[in-house]
């Protein structure tokens, strides 16, 4: 799987959009970006995944620029609740292969 | 969207006992689940891969004596922490593919182990 480097920690107003970036730049074809995000003591949660479309769910958009190798989530009013680690990870679709966990962004929503 | 339930949540023993963390897919068979295990501030390293009807597969550097895994049904896969040490207090965590083409996977609560 392609690594990928993300800053260790960020900063957000509450109601203000976060934007969250992704470097991933030795992706291959034929490798999805896939977006997780872990709040304290819990185990991760599926945000919103991309091959090279950008892609909009209800908990976020994901935009990937032309040539593949960076991605930013945004979220686009940011709550308290939306405090957490936010994991980008790089792999082939195949559903038989684990995910391997960088060491993210630590995303801080304020007041 | 599919479940995984992890049981218990948390779980506290003395050094040298054994402790069992099950892991469910609750709406979905899973032929395939995976463990792993967080240090605090640390991130998810991938301890196991959990093969339905055959042997559970080891990240390097996990002992296979002292995680064992079984994965008995297609629903269900426990880990069994043996001859527990204050080292392996850590959070435990399963998850599981969905059965769709996304390639998504379902992740489980979490167990935090503590061993005195």
């Amino acid at each position: 799987d392609a690594k990928t480097t993300q800053p260790p920690s960020m900063d957000c107003a509450e109601g203000r959009a976060a934007n969250l970036p992704c470097n991933h730049s030795t992706i291959s074809g034929n490798e999805y970006v896939y977006w997780y995000r872990q709040i304290h003591s819990q185990g991760p949660q599926y945000i919103i995944h991309g091959l090279k479309n950008n892609e909009t769910n209800e908990m976020a958009s994901l935009i990937i620029t032309e040539d593949r190798k960076s991605s930013t989530l945004i979220l686009p009013h940011a709550t308290l609740r939306d405090t957490a680690v936010y994991y980008c990870i790089v792999r082939d679709s195949n559903s038989g292969y684990a995910l391997n966990f960088g060491k993210g962004t630590s995303l801080l929503v304020t007041p | 969207g599919a479940v995984v339930s992890q049981h218990p949540s948390w779980v506290i023993c003395k050094s040298g006992t054994s402790v069992k963390i099950e892991c469910r897919s609750l709406d979905f068979q899973a032929t395939t689940m995976f463990w792993y295990r967080q240090f605090p501030k640390q991130s998810l390293m991938l301890m196991a891969t959990s093969n339905e009807g055959s042997k559970a597969t080891y990240e390097q550097g996990v002992e296979k004596d002292k995680f064992l895994i079984n994965h008995a049904s297609l629903t269900l896969s426990t880990l069994t922490v043996t001859s527990a040490h204050p080292e392996d207090s850590s959070f435990y965590i399963c998850s599981a593919p969905g059965t769709g083409k996304t390639g998504e996977l379902f992740f489980g609560e979490g167990s935090r182990l503590t061993v005195l």
